[in-house]
């Protein structure tokens, strides 16, 4: 699976829009992208994922580039609970095994009051 | 509720001595998986099954073993556990939803070997 690249933190204020970026310039035409998050204390929990076009679920929206290069996860609106580690993955759809996802280290994103 | 569990959620024990980390999921999912944790390297997979009797390793299976007699279970299995297993260990199970896998997972079992 290709590589992704994200800040190692980040910041927000509670209760406004936190967009965190992920590149993945060696993206391939079959890698879909996820986001997932891990609180602390907690296992990894699903977020979001997506193809090409920009997605949208109760938990947060999916920005792709254009040239599919690049992504950011958009919070709306930052709660202390979204305090957490994120992490961008790209899995092939036809070579990842179903099972298997590589996390790297993710953005630690801080939300205040 | 939809979940997976995993028991014991925390465990000391000595090197050498033969432990069993249970994994359970209630959503019927296939494909199940074994990740270790480890600060500065991230989420490793231990051991993965795509469905009951069919197991694969991951990128780190040294030291441990699993099995999937029943859909729903998917035990760790250290035969002689060693310091360097020190580490949180998270379950998953995985459906494919929308063209591509999500993946749920347990709590974390947090081990140490002494």
């Amino acid at each position: 699976d290709a590589k992704t690249t994200q800040p190692n933190s980040m910041e927000s204020n509670e209760e406004e829009p936190v967009h965190l970026p992920c590149n993945h310039s060696t993206i391939s035409g079959t890698d879909y992208i996820h986001w997932y998050r891990q609180l602390p204390s907690q296992g990894p929990e699903y977020v979001i994922h997506g193809l090409t076009s920009n997605v949208n679920n109760r938990m947060a929206s999916l920005a792709i580039a254009e040239d599919r290069k690049s992504s950011t996860l958009i919070l709306h609106r930052a709660t202390l609970r979204d305090a957490a580690v994120y992490y961008c993955i790209l899995r092939d759809e036809y070579t990842g095994t179903a099972s298997k996802l590589t996390f790297g280290t993710g953005t630690r994103l801080q939300v205040t009051l | 509720e939809a979940q997976v569990t995993q028991n014991p959620r925390y465990l000391i024990t000595v090197t050498g001595k033969k432990l069993t980390v249970t994994c359970s999921q209630n959503m019927n999912h296939e494909y199940m998986s074994w990740y270790r944790q480890d600060p500065g390297l991230g989420l490793r997979q231990i051991y993965y099954s795509m469905n009951v009797e069919v197991t694969d390793k991951g990128d780190v299976p040294e030291g441990y073993k699993v099995s999937r007699k029943e859909k729903r279970n998917f035990p760790l299995i250290l035969e002689s556990p060693s310091p360097n297993q020190t580490s949180l260990y998270f379950c998953a199970s995985s459906i494919r939803r929308q063209g591509n896998y999500e993946q749920y997972f347990g709590p974390g079992t947090r081990l140490t070997v002494t």
